[in-house]
């Protein structure tokens, strides 16, 4: 049981060039979630999928895109990268609601990525 | 925007301390996460509190709601050097969470 997995762990990329994050999770969860993290920021959100087939934009989705490719895999994407994009970037999932209650969420690794 | 404010913004304690971190919050939950990031790492869930209690326990932790204040306390008993870690506040709509910026945390041996 690996929990979530993210690829690739580093990146370094060049302004104006796109790459693809992949998360996947085995846990059957129905909500996934991508983040980054930047120093003193805590973590924002970029983009969410409550549910396999749906995704909303988060507080901070300007200069990406999300698949849900199915209910295992949510893949963030960078069309054109610029410097300001340099953070480490996470991927969660969880079971969602309960109640009404947003559950825990479990996160992968992350994934450290540098814009030149 | 961040929902969460955490304070202090680091803290350094001797082990066998106990460590106190504190969150405020703007508007209203339905309850308040803790999750613990050590350093290169994702975050792992700590424990979770509705808007109906006020208190809960987990081991060394316990964590305490007033909502009247919007705010909530993360106590930490007995530290050890590897509970050294970022530790952060998040609090649960009913689509999402927002994460504070965190206190670290740092205990010495």
């Amino acid at each position: 049981n690996a929990g979530v997995t993210q690829t690739p762990k580093f990146q370094v990329l060049k302004t104006g060039q796109s790459m693809t994050l992949q998360c996947a999770q085995d846990m059957n969860h129905n909500s996934m979630y991508w983040y980054r993290q930047d120093p003193g920021m805590g973590l924002r959100l970029i983009y969410y999928s409550a549910s396999e087939g749906t995704t909303d934009k988060g507080e901070v989705p300007n200069g990406y895109n999300v698949s849900r490719l199915n209910k295992r895999e949510f893949s963030l994407r960078l069309e054109s990268a610029a410097p300001s994009q340099t953070s480490v970037y996470f991927c969660a999932s969880s079971e969602g609601l309960a109640n009404h209650h947003q559950l825990e969420q479990y996160f992968g690794p992350g994934t450290r990525l540098t814009v030149t | 925007s961040q929902q969460g404010e955490e304070d202090p913004q680091a803290l350094s304690i001797q082990e066998g301390e106990n460590a106190t971190m504190n969150c405020s919050y703007k508007t209203s939950i339905n309850n308040l996460q803790w999750y613990r990031q050590n350093s290169g790492r994702g975050l792992v869930h700590l424990i979770l509190i509705r808007s109906n209690e006020r208190e809960k326990h987990s081991g060394r932790l316990r964590v305490t709601l007033d909502t009247s204040k919007k705010s909530s306390s993360l106590l930490i008993t007995a530290s050890r050097a590897a509970d050294t870690a970022s530790y952060f506040c998040a609090t649960g709509g009913t689509d999402k969470l927002i994460f504070g910026t965190g206190t670290r945390l740092q205990v010495f041996p």
